[in-house]
């Protein structure tokens, strides 16, 4: 039992550039979401998504779009990387409201943008 | 607007003696609140949860209070051991959007 996967774990980009972050998991969860940690900020919500299909922006969206094609997946897409996009990226699933309780995360992606 | 406050950036306690983390909310609608713990280079894990209809939770070495006339939260861990050193963050959930306070990094020394 995997549980939440990111792909990859390490990324470094030139400004300008593109990519997709991975996001899956095996526990039939509803809700997915993507988070970023930057020192000092905890870890701010970008998107999420409460079942296949949907996805809904969080605190800090600008500069990213996601797709939730599948129940298992979840993508994160940068179109024009930024040096403030440098941080490290972290999945998570949940059941979602009607559980209550505790998202699961992944071990995090960390993305350079040079 | 930042709907979860963790004021504390830092706490250092003795093996052995109490360790409690404090967090503040604004607004009053939500379902749950969680506290979860991150060690270096790893994702959040789930340590404890409570709901809106109750004051407080007890699991094992922890407890989380919840005041809801204060609007604040906190988690009480006794006794404190080294391994319990690690940054906890207290996450409000509504509606299925987890939000994060700024966390506490707590040092638990021998």
């Amino acid at each position: 039992n995997a549980g939440v996967t990111q792909t990859p774990k390490f990324r470094v980009l030139k400004t300008g550039q593109s990519m997709t972050l991975l996001c899956a998991q095996d526990m039939n969860h509803e809700y997915m979401y993507w988070y970023r940690q930057d020192p000092g900020m905890g870890l701010r919500l970008i998107h999420y998504s409460v079942g296949e299909g949907t996805t809904a922006k969080g605190e800090v969206p600008d500069g990213y779009n996601v797709s939730r094609l599948k129940k298992q997946n979840f993508l994160l897409g940068l179109e024009s990387a930024a040096p403030s996009q440098t941080s490290v990226y972290f999945c998570a699933s949940s059941y979602g409201r009607r559980m209550g309780t505790e998202a699961f995360f992944g071990q995090g992606t960390r993305l350079t943008v040079v | 607007d930042q709907q979860v406050k963790q004021n504390s950036p830092s706490l250092s306690v003795q093996e052995g003696r109490i360790s409690i983390l404090n967090c503040d909310y604004t607004n009053s609608m939500f379902d749950y609140f969680l506290w979860y713990k991150k060690y270096p280079a790893e994702g959040p894990t789930f340590l404890i949860s409570i709901s809106s209809i109750k004051d407080k939770n007890e699991d094992g070495r922890f407890t989380v209070f919840l005041n809801k006339s204060a609007k604040h939260l906190s988690l009480h861990i006794v006794p404190s051991q080294p391994g319990d050193s690690a940054v906890y963050f207290c996450l409000r959930n509504q509606g299925g959007k987890l939000i994060f306070g700024q966390g506490t990094e707590l040092s638990v020394k021998p």
